[in-house]
């Protein structure tokens, strides 16, 4: 079954030094999601992409924050300059049709900032 | 505020016992969707309900989307030790949600003694 694969599982930085977060999105699903879980927090919405471009962020996406597709299988969270408070575990999920909302999700990686 | 409430926060049972867990909302949902979290794993989606007043039958396990599409409910009959995990309902609002960007509960976590 296809499934949404994400490199690394663990990440350790340390604070103030950039991290790619990288994600392999279902073949063929078109919009693409960015979550974090803060430890003992809820799911919280990052980030949508579609069509080579941002959907839509939310407020916690700032600057710090980007996103690429670089190629036709991979999507890529990039933290530009990482603060304590980034420390958390990272989904990237993948849906295939707009309407479909099913959204799957891969099984996150958690990054540590020290 | 909590866009979506999930109520019980921990629920502790022994196998065998029926259960229900809720997630209500005072907004309009397009769709909900239930999904189950093991730590450290990201969410698996169970069940979509669309349709308000929609029941969805997952072998023992029975999700009821509400008439005003605010709220939902899982029932699981005769709990067994795997049924043990985190669930957690999302969804988007029918109202400002672009692209399927989906708002979560915090989730009940659910422990079934043998």
């Amino acid at each position: 079954e296809p499934e949404v694969t994400q490199t690394p599982s663990h990440q350790v930085t340390q604070m103030g030094q950039e991290v790619i977060l990288r994600c392999v999105p279902i073949s063929n699903h078109l919009y693409f999601y960015w979550y974090r879980q803060i430890l003992g927090q809820k799911v919280e919405f990052l980030v949508s992409f579609y069509n080579n471009e941002i959907s839509e962020k939310s407020e916690i996406f700032d600057d710090q924050f980007s996103v690429e597709r670089p190629d036709g299988s991979n999507f890529t969270l990039k933290i530009r300059s990482t603060k304590l408070e980034d420390s958390a575990m990272y989904f990237c999920a993948s849906v295939w049709d707009r309407g479909s909302y099913e959204q799957y999700f891969g099984p996150g990686t958690r990054l540590t900032v020290t | 505020t909590q866009l979506l409430e999930q109520s019980p926060q921990f629920l502790s049972i022994q196998e065998g016992e029926n259960l229900t867990v809720y997630c209500n909302s005072s907004s309009v949902f397009s769709s909900l969707q239930w999904y189950r979290q093991e730590p450290g794993e990201g969410p698996v989606l169970l069940v979509t309900v669309v349709t308000g007043g929609e029941v969805k039958k997952l072998k023992r396990l029975t999700f009821q989307f509400g008439d005003a599409r605010k709220d939902s409910s899982l029932h699981i009959t005769a709990a067994q030790t795997g049924d043990t995990g985190l669930y957690l309902c999302a969804g988007p609002p029918s109202r400002g949600s672009t692209l399927g960007r989906l708002y979560f509960g915090r989730g009940t976590q659910l422990t079934v003694w043998p």
